[in-house]
């Protein structure tokens, strides 16, 4: 089956310094997406993203769809104490039932 | 308005024994996945209801797992027997329309350890 490989596995980093995390699969993808999940919640939607070479943006954070349609990048600059929890990539294609296929998860402690 | 919620949010049982997941989707949501996470790995897909119907539970890993949606609103994920490799965390979702571009709203999760 479909395949994400995320990276890094955990970042441990300073407050205010630029975060960036990616996403790498041998199958191509219609959407990608990016989801935080704080400890004890469930994950939340922060980007999607429909179109190859889309770049996007919600206040912090910077999500791109690879031109080859098989990876994503997501940055987050100047982080924050809040920042902290795991960060999952996730793609989605008609071709594989639309179903949405996870990564493993980033997880990000920031010193504050 | 009201989230996602799923009962208990804790479950340790021992290897043979039962257990009944329960979600509430958001109100109105047609849609409700349900999708697991062992430790340390990937989210995965395990089933999808579009109302009490299921869309597709090619995820669901055997036939010791059940899921249902009686009259289109909560649905229950029964584990019998349960074994030590379906401990993780099942997280239900919901969300209006399916497809690429719909927002899926998922619940705190349900710990459950198989002992």
């Amino acid at each position: 089956g479909q395949q994400l490989n995320q990276s890094p596995q955990s970042m441990f980093i300073q407050e205010g310094e630029d975060v960036s995390m990616n996403c790498t699969s041998s199958s191509i993808f219609n959407t990608w997406l990016w989801y935080k999940q704080d400890p004890g919640e469930g994950p939340v939607l922060l980007i999607a993203l429909y179109k190859a070479g889309e770049l996007t943006s919600n206040g912090r954070l910077t999500a791109q769809f690879g031109i080859t349609r098989k990876d994503s990048f997501l940055n987050i600059s100047a982080s924050i104490p809040s920042d902290v929890g795991i960060y999952f990539c996730a793609g989605q294609a008609l071709i594989y039932g639309n179903k949405r296929v996870f990564g493993a998860g980033t997880i990000l402690r920031v010193k504050s | 308005e009201a989230g996602v919620t799923q009962f208990p949010s804790h479950s340790v049982i021992e290897k043979g024994q039962t257990v009944t997941l329960r979600c509430d989707p958001i109100s109105g949501h047609d849609n409700l996945y349900w999708y697991r996470r062992v430790m340390g790995k990937e989210i995965k897909f395990l089933l999808h209801f579009v109302k009490e119907s299921k869309q597709d539970e090619s995820g669901m890993p055997n036939n010791r797992f059940l899921a249902e949606r009686t009259g289109g609103t909560y649905s229950t994920l029964k584990v019998q027997p349960a074994e030590l490799e379906d401990s993780g965390v099942y997280f239900c979702a919901s969300s209006q329309d399916p497809g690429t571009t719909d927002t899926q709203y998922f619940g705190p999760g349900t710990r459950l350890t198989v002992l």
